[in-house]
């Protein structure tokens, strides 16, 4: 499977400390993104970094790219009790055998900042 | 602002009735994505279009699910008949891509879902 893989499936932090989760995928990829999802809501895109990106800001959030270990993580800083969401780690990849690209997804990490 | 409309919202139906699924996507997006959520197989690719002509719908069980764009506002998936087993939430997502070899060269906006339940 292409899917990137979000670790850990759960973290449970304090408001104020900051969150990492980790994203691995197996194939080259055009870009990666990472997206949040509240509970019973669609997902919303939180940020992009493309294949020769190493490193990116926005707000709080930082992202960065290892494309020679295939992975990425995103780090939340000074977390708050609203940051509560799952957070999934979308692959833009090359499928074998096809030119056009795909977008897959993660199964999400699961995090919980207590107030 | 722009936004990605999905109905119905919810759904609950019988098994072996049909379902329709509509999605609505952002003016000038040329990529509509379908997705389903389960807990057990998280986000799936179901079907995947650029400029309304299908590009992929490997992810989908061909014989009783199937995706159209019949204009470039109206994207819909259809499953006919419909198992218990089809029970998740649906998700339609669009963007905009300008390379052959890219999915989507900026951020996806989904739609808030079609919760289906089949009983």
């Amino acid at each position: 499977s292409q899917q990137g893989e979000e670790d850990p499936q759960a973290l449970s932090i304090q408001e104020g400390e900051n969150a990492t989760m980790n994203c691995s995928y197996k194939t080259s990829i055009n870009n990666l993104q990472w997206y949040r999802q509240n509970s019973g809501r669609g997902l919303v895109h939180l940020i992009l970094i493309r294949s020769n990106e190493r490193e990116k800001h926005s707000g709080r959030l930082r992202v960065t790219l290892d494309t020679s270990k295939k992975s990425s993580s995103l780090l939340i800083t000074a977390s708050r009790a609203a940051d509560t969401a799952s957070y999934f780690c979308a692959t833009d990849g090359v499928r074998r055998g096809s030119t056009l690209g795909r977008l897959y997804f993660g199964r999400g990490t699961q995090l919980t900042v207590w107030p | 602002d722009a936004r990605v409309t999905q109905t119905p919202r919810h759904k609950v139906t019988e098994m072996g009735q049909e379902v329709t699924m509509r999605c609505q996507p952002i003016l000038g997006h040329n990529t509509v994505f379908w997705y389903r959520q389960t807990m057990m197989q998280g986000l799936e690719l179901l079907a995947y279009f650029r400029n309304r002509a299908p590009l992929d719908d490997s992810g989908m069980p061909k014989d009783r699910f199937s995706a159209e764009m019949p204009d470039a506002t109206l994207a819909t998936l259809k499953i006919q008949p419909s198992e218990p087993r089809d029970s998740a939430v649906y998700f339609c997502a669009s963007g905009l891509a300008k390379d052959r070899l890219v999915a989507t060269n900026e951020k996806l906006f989904f739609g808030s879902g079609t919760q289906l339940s089949v009983l």
